[in-house]
């Protein structure tokens, strides 16, 4: 989706390593989230935030950090406390409402 | 816990109508039922939602009885560029309100064969 951008696409991290993966987007949309997908997995929810400076736990939370100090951003950080992040990681936006979400192309995290 | 149930996987021949149901036993008044396509390494794409009836575009139909426990999506005609995994997934509501927790359920791997 255009109007989302992670970057980058592909990111290696040695364990015990704190990294950020970066959202941006400019669909001028409240909500963002954070989900990860393992192979042949469905998405599982991370973080969420409906408006700037506050967000929610997912379902699967710990391990990760998330700020939302702009409306444009919400850049999620993998921990060293996560225990398995090598994952797939997908971004999305949502206007007010039902409105549907919308996905970036994702950023896939390699940790060794 | 997902609010949604769908088959693991399903199998097609290219030019059939396919049809997939989810399960949403729990939804709320205030829900909406989406459907979304993705590719492997690529973010989900939106196909089609509704809330009662059915709703159809130029990729899709989805049908939705009175009870709205349940919603199919039917693709038309499939082709082998239609294999691709299908989710459903309900709305956030809780009473009149978004909570913003969307879960997505395990979702339904199309194969369409030649």
């Amino acid at each position: 989706d255009g109007g989302i951008t992670q970057s980058p696409k592909y990111l290696f991290r040695k364990e015990g390593q704190n990294v950020t993966l970066s959202c941006e987007q400019n669909l001028n949309h409240d909500a963002m989230y954070w989900y990860r997908q393992d192979p042949g997995q469905g998405l599982r929810l991370i973080y969420y935030s409906q408006i700037v400076n506050d967000f929610q736990k997912g379902d699967i939370a710990e391990g990760y950090s998330v700020s939302r100090e702009k409306k444009e951003s919400f850049p999620l950080t993998v921990t060293s406390a996560q225990k398995n992040p090598t994952a797939f990681y997908l971004c999305a936006t949502r206007d007010r409402g039902n409105s549907p979400l919308h996905f970036g192309n994702g950023t896939r995290l390699t940790v060794t | 816990l997902a609010k949604t149930t769908q088959p693991i996987s399903m199998d097609s021949y290219e030019g059939q109508e396919v049809n997939i149901t989810c399960s949403h036993n729990n939804i709320a008044t205030n829900d909406y039922i989406t459907w979304y396509q993705q590719f492997p390494s690529q973010g989900p794409r939106f196909i089609i939602q509704g809330y009662k009836t059915k709703v159809t575009n130029e990729v899709a139909s989805l049908f939705i009885p009175a009870d709205r426990k349940s919603s199919t999506l039917s693709l038309p005609r499939v082709s082998l560029s239609d294999t691709a995994v299908y989710y459903c997934l309900v709305g956030d509501f809780h009473g009149s309100s978004n909570t913003g927790k969307l879960i997505f359920g395990q979702g339904t791997t199309l194969q369409v064969k030649p």
